[in-house]
């Protein structure tokens, strides 16, 4: 099976602090994404990566930016973190082979993170 | 009017009926359709994929889509307590760059 690791299950930081999360997965898929879910709201797509090093905006990149030097690893990172960051961030991945078959996304289980 | 557009519920059946939860799209060019189930505190698991007009089913679950009224809608039978979780539904068009649209979600209450 696909695995989706975030390394963090819960984070509390606080306000300017600069903030890393990091999302990994081992099937060498290609396409990698940026989510925050939050209630009344749904998912809301932040930046998403189609191969390394390359990289796009999602409907909601303001304040935040992401790295993805390797395939298996997509990083994101909140520049200097704000209250209305705080949120559930999901990272998810798809192999492009296998678009649009019976894989769909594959998510990692989430981070929830609380700026104070 | 929003892309993908979901009942928020909550629906609630109870245990052993059939819930029928349903999305409604508008751009008539989506291609692929997409039922994830979240529970509470977790991330989203595909359920199921539709791309042709018609049913498909897996098991206690069929997937229903009609491309000329835009709704693709989701069967859950016998429904149990287990399927208490909302139901996102999202929709791909071609040229998106494998970018889901997603709907809010309809909570399910299936009550013993």
């Amino acid at each position: 099976d696909v695995k989706v690791t975030q390394s963090s299950r819960y984070l509390v930081k606080r306000t300017g602090e600069k903030v890393f999360l990091e999302c990994v997965q081992d099937m060498d898929h290609e396409n990698m994404f940026w989510y925050r879910q939050d209630p009344g709201l749904g998912l809301r797509l932040i930046y998403f990566s189609y191969d390394v090093k390359m990289k796009e905006k999602g409907d909601i990149p303001e304040g935040y930016s992401v790295s993805r030097e390797k395939k298996e690893r997509f990083s994101l990172i909140l520049e200097s973190a704000s209250t209305n960051q705080t949120s559930m961030y999901l990272c998810a991945s798809l192999l492009r082979a296998a678009w649009p078959a019976n894989y769909g996304y594959t998510f990692g289980s989430g981070t929830r993170l609380t700026v104070v | 009017q929003k892309e993908v557009e979901q009942n928020s519920g909550p629906l609630s059946v109870p245990e052993g009926a059939i819930a029928s939860l349903n999305c409604t799209y508008s751009d008539r060019g989506s291609q692929s359709f997409f039922w994830y189930r979240q529970y509470s505190g977790k991330s989203p698991e595909l359920i199921m994929f539709i791309y042709s007009n018609g049913d498909k089913e897996d098991g206690r679950f069929t997937a229903q889509l009609n491309k000329a009224s835009q709704y693709v809608s989701l069967l859950i039978r016998d429904s149990q307590p287990s399927d208490s979780a909302t139901y996102l539904c999202a929709v791909y068009k071609d040229g998106n760059n494998r970018k889901l649209i997603w709907g809010l979600g309809t909570s399910l209450a299936v009550n013993p």
